[in-house]
């Protein structure tokens, strides 16, 4: 089966750079995608790897190691608005495009 | 990108009823996927819906409990059926857009259930 590990909770200040890991098990791994969701909020798309290696998007990054099966996503300059859940999820190849979702990451940012 | 729209946005049910919930989309696309997200936890897939096959069930979900409807590529139902306090949870689809190149995928804002 499969499986992703994520930290359940970071809090840290403004002006701060949080990385939130996310750890995955399984077979036929296609790519990683990372989605924010704010409380009484819909998740939305933040960044996504096939690849090994960094992408860069304004103020978010992401890394996916794929001979590790570990990814991470980073949050730079944080602000209060990016106090939410944060979930990495998996498409696989035989997955026509359905996500399994990680049980996501609580950011808190503190003032 | 992919605008969705979901009815109702909320509501409270009776335990043994069922209730149907709605999904447009304004493009029109090959899958919809159906999510369950209970509070505080994270999205559970429920089934994917092809339009003009038999949608395909998660393990854990079976068709007689929710059945799902996709009469066209921008629309899609999910019945909750025979609901008890357990299906409270947030209900979303969502759609990935085959012109990103990025496999983004687009929710709906999401159904609130709440079964008494």
């Amino acid at each position: 089966g499969q499986s992703l590990e994520q930290p359940s909770e970071v809090t840290a200040v403004e002006g701060a750079i949080v990385q939130i890991n996310c750890t995955y098990q399984t077979s036929g791994f296609y790519g990683l995608s990372w989605y924010q969701q704010h409380d009484g909020g819909a998740p939305t798309f933040l960044s996504y790897n096939a690849l090994d290696g960094l992408e860069e998007t304004g103020r978010f990054s992401s890394f996916l190691s794929r001979s590790d099966s570990y990814g991470y996503l980073l949050l730079q300059e944080l602000q209060m608005k990016d106090s939410a859940s944060y979930f990495c999820a998996v498409k696989t190849t035989d997955s026509w495009g359905k996500l399994q979702f990680g049980a996501g990451t609580q950011v808190v940012v503190t003032p | 990108s992919a605008v969705i729209s979901q009815k109702p946005s909320r509501d409270i049910c009776q335990r043994g009823t069922s209730l149907t919930i709605q999904c447009q989309v304004d493009s029109q696309v090959t899958m919809m996927f159906w999510y369950r997200q209970q509070p505080g936890q994270s999205l559970t897939l429920i089934a994917t819906a092809n339009q003009g096959s038999e949608a395909t069930y998660e393990s854990g979900f079976v068709i007689d409990k929710f059945p799902i409807s996709r009469p066209n590529l921008t629309f899609s139902t999910l019945t909750v059926s025979n609901m008890s306090p357990e299906d409270s949870s947030i209900y979303l689809c969502s759609v990935e857009d085959p012109g990103r190149a990025h496999n983004e995928q687009f929710f709906g804002p999401g159904t609130r259930l709440t079964v008494l």
